[in-house]
């Protein structure tokens, strides 16, 4: 079975932070896929980033960068000096990567609320 | 914006009652996933349909029910309500029927409140 762990509840940093939100990740599969949804305080969520397993170089798009570690089943998320309007709930997800009846259900962390304060 | 819309926006009801949620996915899209976020749950995989067939079951009532249309968009009906079927449900859409390679886009919700 697939599972997603975010520790982290909650985050507060002040503005200018760097701040890393943590997600651990348990699969049988050896082909899977990695996302991170953003989901501000207007409720929609917002896709950021997808990795699959068999890539494991780390991805930077502006002050975002996302350092994925099969070692450790990891898939770290990093933002560089954070703003206000990073203020969101951010959640992780992993997805089978087998076509198989199932077909690929979304399983997401519980989340983690980033605050940034002036 | 992601492209996929979902109608109502908010939905206020009472137990018992029935209740269908619309969502249309992005132009070109066959997938639609349909998820509903809760306080107690979080956010759990519900149903999906590709071209218009039913793909994967997850945590899905038996209550609950879903189709989807030979123009693509997905209905999600919900009867004899609940308190606990409070939630934000949300439909996102993707162009292949699995495999995980694909990205599903979400849209905005529908909240639904049961009183």
């Amino acid at each position: 079975a697939q599972k997603v762990t975010q520790a982290q509840t909650e985050i507060s940093v002040v503005e200018k932070e760097d701040v890393t939100l943590d997600c651990v990740y348990e699969t049988r599969d050896t082909t899977y896929y990695l996302f991170w949804y953003k989901q501000p305080p207007s409720g929609e969520l917002v896709f950021l980033i997808r990795r699959n397993s068999f890539d494991e170089q780390n991805e930077i798009s502006g002050r975002y960068s996302w350092n994925f570690q099969k070692s450790t089943s990891s898939f770290n998320f990093t933002i560089t000096a954070s703003q206000v309007v990073d203020s969101a709930v951010y959640f992780c997800a992993l997805s089978e990567g087998r076509i198989t009846g199932g077909g690929n259900k979304l399983t997401f962390g519980t989340g983690t609320q980033l605050k940034v304060e002036l | 914006d992601s492209g996929v819309t979902q109608t109502p926006k908010h939905l206020i009801t009472a137990t018992g009652q029935r209740v269908t949620l619309r969502c249309s996915p992005r132009s070109g899209d066959l997938s639609v996933y349909w998820y509903q976020q809760s306080l107690d749950q979080g956010l759990q995989f519900l149903i999906q349909y590709y071209n218009g067939e039913e793909r994967a079951k997850g945590n899905i009532l038996e209550r609950f029910s879903a189709q989807q249309f030979p123009d693509l968009h997905s209905e999600l009906n919900l009867s004899s309500l609940e308190l606990g079927d409070s939630a934000l449900y949300f439909c996102a859409s993707s162009s292949i029927p699995g495999g995980g390679s694909d990205t599903q886009y979400f849209g905005p919700g529908t909240r639904l409140t049961v009183l």
